[in-house]
C-alpha cells in the first residue's frame, strides 16, 4: 500500500532563508507525488507534482521538489521563505496506479515564517 | 475558469441531527471526490465518483453517510445521525478524465456539539 510520512511537523523559518519541508514515501511502484498547500480557511492548492518525468520538480512560488528513489524521498524546498508562505504543507502520493485514484495525505507540516 | 464550488462554508449541528453538503466541479471533470480532514490531520478520502457511478467508498462510513452524484455533475454528501466525531471540513475535488491532479473546493467545516 503506499503512504507517506512527513518528518516534521512544524518548520519555522526566518524571513529570507531558506524552507525545508521532508517527505519519505512508500510504494510498491514507480509513485506519482504531489506537495499541496493549504492557507488558512482556504481550499488546498496545488503546488507542484512529480509523475516520473525529470526528478526535479519546480512548482509555483519558487518551491521545488526532487524526487531520489533510492532514499525514497521528496523533499520540498525553497530558497527564500516569505511571510506569505505561512502555510499548512501536505505531501501527497497518488493511492492507484494508472489515472484517477484517491490521494493519500500525510500529516502535514506547518510552515511558520518569523519576520 | 471556475473552481470547484462547495456550500455551505461552515455549519454548526448538534449530534444525532442531519446535514447536507452541495459541491460543483469544474465543468467537464468527469470525476469527483469527497475528502473529510480531521483538525491536525491530513485529508483522506470517503467517495470517489466517475460520472455518476461510485469507483471507490470503502472509507465511508454508510451506515450514516451517503453521497450521490445523479447527473454526473454537481453532487451531494449527507450524514444522518451526525456523531461528535464527524467534524471536521468536509472536501470536494475534482479531476479530469484520466487526469491524475485534482482540484480542491474551498470545503466545508462542520461542527457537531
Amino acid at each position: 500500500a503506499q503512504s507517506v510520512t512527513q518528518l516534521d511537523s512544524h518548520v519555522s523559518v526566518s524571513e529570507g532563508t531558506p524552507v525545508l519541508l521532508r517527505c519519505n514515501y512508500s510504494s510498491s511502484y514507480s509513485p506519482s507525488l504531489f506537495w499541496y498547500v493549504q492557507h488558512p480557511n482556504k481550499g488546498l492548492q496545488l503546488l507542484l507534482k512529480y509523475t516520473s518525468a525529470a526528478t526535479l520538480v519546480k512548482g509555483i512560488n519558487g518551491f521545488e521538489a526532487e524526487f531520489k528513489k533510492s532514499e525514497t524521498s521528496f523533499h520540498l524546498t525553497k530558497p527564500s521563505a516569505h511571510m506569505s508562505d505561512a502555510a499548512e504543507y501536505f505531501c501527497v502520493v497518488l493511492g492507484n496506479s494508472g489515472n484517477t485514484g484517491k490521494l493519500i495525505f500525510g500529516q502535514g507540516t506547518t510552515l511558520q515564517v518569523k519576520p | 475558469e471556475a473552481g470547484v464550488a462547495q456550500s455551505p462554508r461552515y455549519k454548526i449541528i448538534e449530534k444525532r441531527q442531519s446535514v447536507a453538503f452541495w459541491c460543483n466541479p469544474i465543468s467537464g471533470h468527469a470525476t469527483l471526490y469527497w475528502y473529510q480532514q480531521i483538525l491536525g490531520q491530513g485529508p483522506k478520502l470517503l467517495i470517489q465518483f466517475q460520472n455518476n457511478g461510485v469507483v471507490d467508498d470503502s472509507q465511508l462510513p454508510k451506515d450514516r453517510f451517503s453521497a450521490e452524484r445523479l447527473k454526473g455533475v454537481d453532487s451531494t454528501l449527507k450524514i444522518q445521525p451526525a456523531k461528535l466525531e464527524d467534524s471536521a471540513v468536509y472536501l470536494c475535488a475534482s479531476a479530469g478524465w484520466r487526469e491524475e491532479t485534482q482540484y480542491f473546493g474551498p470545503g466545508t467545516r462542520l461542527l457537531v456539539l
